[in-house]
């Protein structure tokens, strides 16, 4: 079984201050990980994504994840917060299984100050 | 936007009911999943469709069902409705099942069970 798990569910920068979300995950095969970002009233929207091509991965709005097999982790970093950056926060891990549904991590809320 | 439709917006109903939900998939996506995301669950997958068959199931209760239709467009039914599922409703789609496929996400169905 997968599952991921999302330390802090709030976290609060400043605007321009580095922005860290913690993603583990836990799963049996070589996982797919995804981020993705949901703002007020909307659906969710892929960030980026781990798919085994490379360890750092880019993705958009300035956003970059690592995946380190190590320690089972997929964190989520911007170097420089903006005011824009506040939303909520999903980490997300698809396997080989039947289909490739998510599971979800509990999610970040991310609020940025001036 | 994502490309992704679903209907309606907003939803309130009593104890007891039955509504539909409806979600038209990105165009050319044969893939279609439905996730619940509440405050206590957190954001979870139901069930999934591939090309008009169920691929996969998820925590989907006895009294929801699903299909998708030979237009691909798929259709979530919540009968006997109870205060818990109150919930926001997700459709996405993809185009296949690998598990590397990004899923779409539509803006999501607010369903309110007085």
């Amino acid at each position: 079984a997968q599952s991921v798990t999302q330390l802090g569910s709030h976290v609060s920068v400043s605007e321009g201050a580095l922005v860290l979300l913690r993603c583990n995950y836990s799963s049996s095969v070589p996982p797919y990980l995804f981020w993705y970002v949901q703002y007020p009233n909307q659906g969710l929207q892929l960030l980026l994504k781990y798919t085994s091509a490379a360890t750092l991965v880019k993705g958009i709005n300035g956003f970059e994840a690592e995946f380190k097999k190590s320690e089972t982790s997929f964190h989520l970093t911007k170097p420089s917060a903006h005011m824009s950056d506040a939303a909520e926060y999903f980490c997300a891990v698809s396997g080989h299984n039947a289909g490739n549904m998510l599971t979800f991590g509990g999610g970040t809320r991310l609020m940025v100050k001036p | 936007d994502s490309g992704v439709t679903q209907t309606p917006k907003h939803l309130i109903t009593a104890t007891g009911q039955r509504v539909t939900l409806r979600c038209s998939p990105r165009s050319g996506d044969l893939s279609v999943y439905w996730y619940q995301q509440s405050l206590d669950q957190g954001l979870q997958f139901l069930i999934q469709y591939y090309n008009g068959e169920e691929r996969a199931k998820g925590n989907i209760l006895e009294r929801f069902s699903a299909q998708q239709f030979p237009d691909l467009h798929s259709e979530l039914n919540l009968s006997s409705l109870e205060l818990g599922d109150s919930a926001l409703y997700f459709c996405a789609s993809s185009v296949e099942v690998g598990g590397a496929n990004e899923q779409f996400f539509g803006p999501g169905t607010r369903l309110t069970v007085l």
